[in-house]
């Protein structure tokens, strides 16, 4: 099992340009998640997927970013148009269900110049 | 809202020293929260250490210890003799027991063991 897999561990895009992270999860598990991680922040949820199907997308901003699991197998996270205050270690997590214990990724640091 | 406050690091402890870190959180949305500690080692991803979803239980994992207690609304996170292996960021979070993938996070402490 190699745990939650994301893609690349880190990506470095010029203001403007537009940024895809990749999330594999655990197989066989349902539920996927998406965090982010600043300094000022520290640790936010951004989205929850449910058997593919986009569950809650509370914490995720409004402009610019969107979530998408095609398929059990990958997930992922775009921003459009980055800005430097999209700086973060973006982190991506699976688990059985939403009820039981979830795993993290190792995450992708994205940094906007 | 919801939040937790954890102890603020960069905390340094010699090895077999005992260790507490602090944690207290707000549930004000979350009617019966579940505490967890959350450990990230050196170049891995975040993993769990521990969970308590029943308020007045202590749970344990590898040493670490950690009581839910409703009252003074904490869950401290103690050790009795740690390790240079038990260098590492905590995270102290905050579920909801209908779905506890929507964690509320403290900002972290990082644990630097020196031998």
């Amino acid at each position: 099992n190699a745990g939650v897999i994301q893609t690349p561990r880190h990506k470095v895009t010029g203001k403007g340009q537009e940024a895809t992270l990749w999330c594999e999860p655990i197989s066989g598990h349902s539920a996927v998640f998406w965090y982010r991680q600043t300094i000022v922040q520290g640790l936010e949820f951004l989205t929850y997927f449910r058997n593919q199907a986009p569950i809650d997308d509370s914490g995720m901003p409004k402009e610019r970013f969107s979530a998408q699991m095609p398929n059990q197998s990958h997930s992922t996270l775009k921003i459009q148009s980055t800005q430097p205050q999209d700086s973060a270690v973006y982190l991506c997590a699976s688990s059985w269900t939403a009820n039981t214990e979830v795993f993290f990724g190792k995450g992708t640091r994205l940094t906007v110049v | 809202g919801d939040s937790v406050t954890q102890t603020e690091g960069p905390v340094t402890v010699s090895e077999s020293e005992s260790l507490i870190i602090n944690c207290t959180y707000s549930a004000t949305s979350i009617a019966y929260p579940n505490l967890f500690w959350y450990v990230r080692y050196p170049g891995e991803g975040l993993q769990l250490l521990l969970k308590v979803i029943t308020a007045g239980q202590k749970g344990s994992s590898r040493g670490f210890e950690a009581t839910y207690n409703k009252e003074t609304t904490s869950f401290h996170l103690q050790k009795a003799s740690v390790q240079e292996s038990d260098s590492a960021v905590y995270y102290c979070a905050l579920g909801d027991n209908t779905g506890n993938y929507k964690y509320v996070f403290g900002a972290g402490t990082r644990l630097k063991v020196i031998a």
